[in-house]
């Protein structure tokens, strides 16, 4: 089982609808959280680090926490087509490994 | 970006060269790592290291060896590279183990 798991996609939304994104990990005692976007040819940008269960708004973005169903998801409103990027879960387990998901491919179409 | 550089940013070398990869950090962070990103694995670490001269092991360690004999500089070697070490690598820092990893612009490594 992996430590970290995410659909890779495709995911493809319309420029301002709601785009979800989700995440799940293997170790109920990890304690740290957070999401990446990389954009082609680029390297990962950090832009949600969530700590809490519960929600975490910042701007568009909001990440979402479950510690009892270990998982992490991340909604992004009013898309945009700037946001076309691969997303990376990223966690933090019980021995302070960091592991990345494979991530999931975004597209929003115009 | 978080003040981290890597060199070259591009390199091609032969099967059985060494080579030797470069990071730079001027955030005087304690946590280095260096990631090898492949299409359908995302990023594995490889190794990284929590203080001077203190390094370990990642999950795909196997051919690279590291060295980190200043704060600010971490250096990855591949002892004699092969096809399969052809891949991005990003250097990535932290200034705890719980907190988010800040990366470099990666470097692209083809080995013919």
């Amino acid at each position: 089982q992996k430590e970290v798991e995410q659909n890779s996609g495709p995911l493809s939304v319309p420029e301002g609808a709601i785009a979800s994104l989700n995440c799940t990990y293997s170790d109920r005692g990890s304690q740290s959280f957070f999401w990446y976007r990389q954009y082609s040819g680029k390297s990962p940008e950090l832009i949600m680090s969530i700590y809490s269960n519960g929600d975490k708004e910042d701007g568009r973005f909001t990440a979402q926490l479950n510690k009892a169903s270990q998982y992490v998801s991340l909604l992004i409103r009013d898309s945009q087509p700037s946001d076309s990027a691969t997303y990376l879960c990223a966690v933090i387990n019980t021995g302070n490994q960091f592991y990345f998901g494979t991530g999931t491919s975004l597209t929003v179409i115009p | 970006d978080a003040g981290i550089t890597q060199s070259p940013r591009h390199k091609v070398t032969e099967t059985g060269t060494p080579v030797t990869l470069r990071c730079h950090q001027t955030e005087n962070h304690r946590y280095m790592y260096w990631y090898r990103q492949d299409p359908g694995h995302g990023l594995r670490l490889i190794h990284y290291s929590y203080g001077v001269k203190d390094t370990d092991k990642g999950e795909v360690s196997d051919g690279y060896s590291v060295s980190r004999s200043k704060t600010e500089d971490f250096l990855l070697t591949l002892e004699s590279a092969t096809s399969s070490q052809t891949s991005v690598y990003f250097c990535a820092i932290s200034d705890s183990s719980q907190s988010p990893l800040h990366f470099g612009n990666g470097t692209r490594l083809t080995v013919t």
